[in-house]
């Protein structure tokens, strides 16, 4: 069956660090993968979009992989601040059969 | 300014109950997507539509309605409220690949 697997645990880190986070699939063909970001009791909002040709994308202090033939994406966020705390999920499309997994949370000590 | 909006954002209500949960888009987006998602977990979709007059159901099954009369508006009906139901639903529209997603509405059923 098709799984989308996120870091188990919650991911702690400094300010300042660089957080990464895991994004593994299996049983499934992603014509792109999405990362959103998503705080406590709120609807997730889009951050980054890659697509199955595409190695890498970066978007200010984001930088997203996907690497097709490992079935994995990697989420780096650089120079972390505490306001990046939240959970971030990743999700694989196309749209109406975009699957989500159960996300990361992140949490930045100051 | 274009945006996605929820209401309520919480209702408690007792069990046989008719709830109608509303969700209005203001992007022009043809697509548009009902998830529940309960806490920690990830988001299962549980309805979908293209455009005016179309709707399918998503892969988690439901036993919940949805009409789409208007472009701008979807909403979610369940006839028969029961304590299974109590969840967060999240309304999201897209363009081509992004999501943008609504608040969300916290339903508790007694």
């Amino acid at each position: 069956s098709q799984k989308i697997e996120q870091n188990s645990e919650a991911l702690n880190i400094q300010e300042g660090k660089t957080a990464t986070l895991t994004c593994n699939y299996t049983n499934y063909s992603p014509a792109y993968l999405q990362w959103y970001r998503q705080d406590p009791g709120r609807g997730p909002v889009f951050l980054l979009l890659i697509r199955e040709n595409e190695k890498e994308k970066r978007k200010e202090r984001l930088k997203v992989t996907f690497d097709t033939t490992l079935k994995q994406s990697l989420f780096h966020i650089t120079a972390s601040q505490p306001a990046d705390s939240a959970t971030y999920l990743c999700a694989l499309g196309p749209n109406n059969d975009m699957r989500f997994g159960a996300g990361t949370r992140l949490t930045v000590k100051p | 300014e274009a945006d996605i909006y929820q209401t309520p954002r919480y209702l408690v209500i007792g069990t046989g109950k008719k709830i109608t949960l509303e969700c209005s888009q203001t992007m022009g987006h043809d697509k548009m997507y009902w998830y529940q998602q309960d806490p920690g977990m990830e988001l299962h979709l549980i309805h979908y539509s293209y455009g005016v007059n179309s709707t399918e159901k998503g892969d988690l099954s439901s036993e919940s309605t949805v009409s789409r009369i208007r472009t701008e508006h979807f909403p979610l009906t369940l006839e028969s409220a029961r304590p299974s139901h109590t969840s967060q639903y999240l309304c999201a529209s897209s363009n081509l690949n992004e999501q943008f997603f609504g608040p969300g509405t916290r339903l508790t059923v007694l």
